[in-house]
């Protein structure tokens, strides 16, 4: 298994506050990626990170800002949580972002509930 | 652009009966394709992929091969079994893409009965 682990695993918060979800890996891999899963969309990317302090934003990345000081660690905010933003959140990795054949790894996600 | 589209579910089998699951996607470049699982609780697993056409990937008994003509990657095992139950994703990634970034179907929830 990839060495990633997402915290907290669990949250209840209420609407209008912050939330910072963090990501970190052991594998020392450059590529690292936020996802939301929610029910009859699959997985949609919010956003990426290609290196410490290189992020984009992914196709849903409105209320959500990412930050990336370490190789290692890739924390995703939400500035002020909305109940739209109550989801899973999956951190992702991969080592090289430049191959499309190049396997992502999946943490074991973080269930959000906003309030 | 990129997508995925694969079969609506939810699936309900008996263990031991063939399963399918269907898997297409338009993609602008030349895509790698990929099969992933997630049993309940669960991240997302890698459960087998194919990076050119013609490819065949298998894994755990699962198997699915990258039809570029027909541009489909239908996921097919010969007998489930109970701990199969689990939603499968298919997914595409292309060269040139964001980053390696990762496209996804909407998933299908497989549930097999003893």
């Amino acid at each position: 298994d990839a060495g990633i682990t997402q915290s907290p695993r669990h949250k209840v918060t209420e609407t209008g506050t912050p939330v910072t979800l963090r990501c970190h890996q052991t594998e020392n891999h450059r590529y690292m990626y936020w996802y939301r899963q929610d029910p009859g969309h699959g997985l949609r990317l919010i956003h990426y990170s290609y290196g410490v302090k290189d992020t984009d934003k992914g196709e849903v990345s409105d209320g959500y800002s990412v930050s990336r000081s370490k190789t290692e660690d890739f924390l995703l905010t939400l500035e002020s949580a909305t109940s739209s933003q109550t989801s899973v959140y999956f951190c992702a990795i991969s080592e090289d972002g430049q191959s499309s054949g190049n396997t992502i790894y999946f943490g074991e996600g973080s269930w959000l509930t906003v309030v | 652009g990129d997508s995925v589209t694969q079969m609506e579910g939810p699936v309900t089998l008996s263990e031991e009966a063939f399963l399918t699951i269907n898997c297409t996607y338009t993609a602008t470049g030349y895509p790698s394709l990929f099969w992933y699982v997630q049993y309940p609780g669960e991240g997302l697993q890698l459960l087998l992929k194919a990076t050119k056409a013609d490819d065949k990937g298998s894994n755990k008994g699962f198997e699915a091969t990258y039809r570029k003509e027909t541009t489909s990657f239908h996921l097919e095992k010969g007998s489930v079994q109970v701990s199969d139950s689990a939603v499968y994703f298919c997914a595409l990634s292309v060269r040139g893409s964001t980053l390696g970034r990762l496209y996804f179907g909407r998933g299908t929830q497989l549930t097999v009965w003893p």
